[in-house]
């Protein structure tokens, strides 16, 4: 398939291993947050969204944690597997859109 | 698989002519936003429709243009291609106002030679 970026910084893992994806964003009044996941020629697809009145949440797998006071994001993937690798987003909403982040490529080797 | 589908998924223009991409929304879903994604690069805002009002745009000319039909389906337009208008543009569905859960479809890839 396409290469979605090819000079996107890079995250290598083993599979097993726990992953995070670290994310800064640009608006403080942001109150709305997402994490996509981009595979090779397809479009982003949700994983895990945050409101701003939370600091952590979890779901299977992923949590995501948020520090408002240093505007910065965190994915963190448990026993991260070969499937997970793909470039992953982390978006900020505003009033009408998504401010995406420019992506971290994760690449897991066996 | 989101439900949000478009279409076609690749095409090739020529400098100069214009486009329609289309996009249909996941169902019960009212809002529409497209964005164009260049490669290496994170997505970028073009538009947003809502009950078939464009409500917010990018930093994008003119020439990108759109429709969202009662059925909240939504086209995009560009007249004019440029070479840098080649890229991977994203259709994105969601219910209602911003800050709720939006699912993107596959995209549709252009290349403008």
């Amino acid at each position: 398939g396409e290469s979605v970026g090819l000079h996107l910084p890079t995250l290598s893992v083993q599979e097993g291993d726990n992953s995070i994806i670290n994310c800064a964003y640009s608006n403080s009044a942001s109150d709305y947050f997402i994490w996509y996941k981009q595979e090779s020629g397809k479009g982003p697809q949700f994983i895990i969204d945050i409101r701003s009145n939370m600091d952590k949440r979890q779901g299977q797998r992923v949590t995501v944690l948020l520090n408002k006071t240093v505007k910065h994001l965190s994915l963190q993937i448990a026993a991260t597997q070969p499937g997970d690798s793909a470039v992953y987003f982390c978006a900020e909403s505003s009033t009408d859109k998504l401010i995406f982040g420019t992506g971290t490529r994760l690449q897991v080797f066996p | 698989e989101t439900g949000v589908t478009q279409s076609p998924t690749h095409l090739i223009k020529t400098r100069g002519q214009q486009v329609t991409l289309r996009c249909s929304s996941q169902s019960g879903h009212n809002t529409v936003s497209w964005y164009q994604q260049a490669l290496g690069q994170g997505p970028q805002f073009i538009f947003q429709y809502y009950r078939e009002e464009e409500n917010g745009r990018g930093n994008f000319p003119p020439r990108f243009s759109g429709l969202q039909f009662p059925n909240y389906s939504s086209e995009l337009n560009v007249n004019a291609l440029e070479l840098d208008d080649s890229a991977l543009y994203l259709c994105a569905s969601s219910l209602g106002q911003p800050n709720t859960e939006a699912f993107f479809g596959q995209g549709t890839r252009l290349t403008v030679v």
